[in-house]
């Protein structure tokens, strides 16, 4: 139980277009969904938070308007990355959270590789 | 602000040692810690989950204590295998009752020799 999904695995775009990230819970409803960014060699970054049914919390330094996160229902949310740049490719992992107990663990998802040419 | 800090940041050893991956964290106020795999190119793999009221955590041949007090966490690996090469992250949960984060460390980058 408690599988993560994300579609694409992968995805080329070019400079200046929109692409849009899923990310699934298989098995459970996340009511807490939570947005990575892992550059080469590097850690793990939060970007967002993201509640089911209300707006996301992005972290310091993380551009709203260009990473838009939905989290329309329990099982799903979903970052576009808008008018993407090369600086913008990165790999992006997506979490969930069970429930609303803080004490519950995340599972993540396999990561969207995203390169910008 | 939470720190995390993994050392060694490399580690390279024979197949059949064992070994201890160390992890330090700034802010003792954590719900739990957690440590994770990763393959190259890949995703996260939970490996152990230590709640902040409890002081180790095992499965197989991996062991994971936690000091909350001092700050610091050990993940021990015993009987290492080629199969076990992959970088290892150590992440703790803080944060408001609204939410909270995980907070990751630079990770140790595992190398198995056969």
């Amino acid at each position: 139980g408690a599988v993560v999904s994300q579609h694409p695995s992968w995805v080329i775009c070019k400079s200046g277009t929109s692409v849009k990230i899923e990310c699934r819970s298989l098995d459970f409803q996340a009511t807490t969904m939570f947005w990575y960014r892992q550059f080469p060699k590097q850690s793990l970054m939060l970007m967002a938070t993201s509640n089911e049914g209300s707006k996301a919390t992005y972290e310091q330094g993380v551009e709203k308007d260009k990473f838009l996160i939905n989290h329309a229902s329990l099982t799903l949310s979903t970052l576009t990355v808008t008018s993407a740049h090369p600086e913008d490719s990165s790999f992006y992992i997506c979490s969930a959270r069970r429930g609303w107990n803080l004490l519950y663990e995340q599972y993540f998802g396999p990561g969207t590789r995203l390169t910008v040419t | 602000k939470q720190e995390v800090t993994q050392i060694p940041a490399a580690l390279s050893v024979p197949e059949g040692e064992n070994l201890v991956l160390n992890c330090s964290f700034t802010d003792s106020a954590i719900y739990n810690l957690q440590w994770f795999r990763q393959d190259p190119g890949k995703g996260l793999t939970s490996l152990l989950l230590i709640q902040s009221s409890q002081r180790e955590q095992t499965s197989g041949r991996l062991n994971a204590s936690l000091d909350k007090s001092s700050g610091r966490s050990t993940l021990y690996i015993a009987a290492s295998q080629p199969g076990d090469s992959a970088t290892y992250l150590c992440a703790v949960s803080a944060g408001e009752t609204s939410g909270s984060r995980l907070t990751f460390g630079e990770g140790t980058q595992l190398t198995v020799n056969p």
